[in-house]
């Protein structure tokens, strides 16, 4: 089955910054790289998506990339608020969605 | 629209006891999952319908965990004998369309948090 990993586990930027998550996948045949917010003791929340035809995707502050070749994708967000911080998850989908182990962004005020 | 809907919101089990928990998909969605998401982890896969039909089951981590949607709508997760390591939130999440090649997104419910003593 798909494996995806999720990197760092821990993230802390200073309000303003910019945070970047990785990810990478082992299926060639996932299509589908959603990103999820979990605030605490809330669900999963979508903010971005980027399907395999796509290299780039960009929504605000918040941009996606996919490098299918190498498997890997990349969450990127600029100029980061206080209220971005939550723990970021990223999948990977080609039927069922696979997840990463996800990333808790800190954002120092 | 009403989103994805979950039930109970808590459950705290006595081990070896059995407990079921409903989960309520948008209206009109196709497809459903299961998820299992320990303290600090990801949502693990579970099970996933379309419509009626259980297309995968392979994230079930035992036979004491099994999963319906007997009229394509509502899905209930049962588990059987709790045990301590069942201790949870268990996410339901729904999709409008089939697995294809545009593929969408899933929406979650709530979660349900077991706790089993």
């Amino acid at each position: 089955g798909e494996n995806v990993e999720q990197h760092p586990s821990t993230l802390s930027v200073q309000e303003g910054d910019s945070a970047v998550i990785k990810c990478t996948y082992s299926d060639s045949a996932s299509n589908y790289f959603p990103w999820y917010k979990q605030e605490l003791g809330k669900r999963p929340q979508l903010i971005i998506d980027i399907r395999s035809n796509v290299g780039e995707k960009k929504d605000q502050r918040i941009a996606v990339t996919l490098n299918k070749t190498a498997k890997h994708f990349s969450l990127h967000i600029t100029e980061t608020q206080p209220e971005d911080s939550a723990v970021y998850f990223c999948a990977a989908s080609r039927s069922q969605f696979y997840f990463g182990t996800g990333t808790s962004l800190t954002v120092i005020p | 629209g009403a989103g994805v809907s979950q039930s109970p919101r808590y459950k705290v089990a006595k081990r070896g006891q059995d407990v079921a928990l409903r989960c309520d998909p948008i209206s009109g969605h196709v497809s459903l999952f299961w998820y299992q998401q320990a303290l600090g982890q990801g949502p693990e896969f579970l099970t996933y319908f379309q419509n009626e039909a259980q297309l995968d089951k392979s994230g079930l981590p035992s036979d004491r965990f099994f999963a319906e949607r007997p009229e394509g709508s509502v899905s209930t997760l049962k588990i059987q004998r709790t045990q301590q390591e069942d201790s949870a939130v268990y996410l339901c999440a729904s999709r409008r369309r089939s697995s294809g090649g545009n593929q969408e997104t899933q929406y979650f419910g709530p979660g349900t948090r077991l706790l089993v003593l």
